[in-house]
């Protein structure tokens, strides 16, 4: 398997504009994480998701921020507008459901908002 | 509300000496621990993982994991630190508890092999 694909890898985007962020998991996992890495904030889960179900979005920062999951194979994370403060590396996850599934990451994709 | 701490921002180590990169958690149930790695400009590779049984838990590239109950911790180890080894080290702990899924993370610890 090519483990979990996220694109863009770097997007430097300015201020207002709208920034979608792609992932794709591994194919038969049914679970899909967003995280953001910051050096200020460490990891922070944004949303996760069940069987292209949202489940928690609790650590979403603001309205700004969407995430879906039209299909097994497929997320997005939008922002819009984006902010100078959004700037971070985004990482999406995914694992096999069940107590013992530990997540696989994918590279990252680092956005940058002047 | 389940937590991870990584006490040590940076850890420094010979190359040949054993390493140790502490990890504490908290939670309501029972743990599931997780270590990961990530070199520069990747994303978290996954190291090794607690679930139950023995305490003594081995991994990927030699690395080996000890969960202690009464301390609540759960401290990465290696016999014999490798310069290739120098990389940022996670902690994550999920509450069997908690009914969800959310894996939390502790800030990292740097770890610095040097030759």
């Amino acid at each position: 398997d090519a483990g979990v694909i996220q694109s863009p890898r770097h997007e430097v985007t300015e201020m207002g504009q709208e920034v979608t962020l792609r992932c794709k998991p591994i194919s038969g996992h049914d679970y899909l994480f967003w995280y953001r890495q910051t050096m200020m904030r460490g990891l922070e889960l944004l949303i996760y998701f069940n069987n292209n179900v949202p489940i928690d979005d609790s650590g979403m920062p603001e309205d700004r921020f969407s995430a879906k999951m039209p299909n097994a194979s497929f997320s997005t994370l939008k922002i819009q507008p984006s902010e100078p403060r959004d700037s971070a590396v985004y990482f999406c996850a995914s694992s096999l459901g069940g107590s013992t599934g530990e997540l696989f990451f994918g590279e990252g994709s680092r956005l940058t908002v002047l | 509300a389940q937590s991870v701490a990584q006490p040590e921002d940076q850890v420094n180590v010979a190359e040949g000496n054993p390493l140790t990169v502490k990890c504490t958690y908290s939670v309501s149930g029972n743990p599931y621990l997780f270590w990961y790695v990530q070199y520069p400009n990747r994303g978290l590779q996954f190291l090794l993982k607690y679930i139950t049984g023995d305490n003594l838990v081995k991994g990927s590239y030699g690395f080996e994991a000890e969960f202690n109950k009464s301390q609540t911790s759960f401290h990465l180890k290696k016999p014999s630190a490798l310069v290739s080894d120098s990389a940022l080290y996670f902690c994550a702990v999920r509450d069997s508890a908690s009914g969800t899924y959310k894996y939390i993370f502790g800030t990292g610890t740097r770890l610095k092999v040097l030759a």
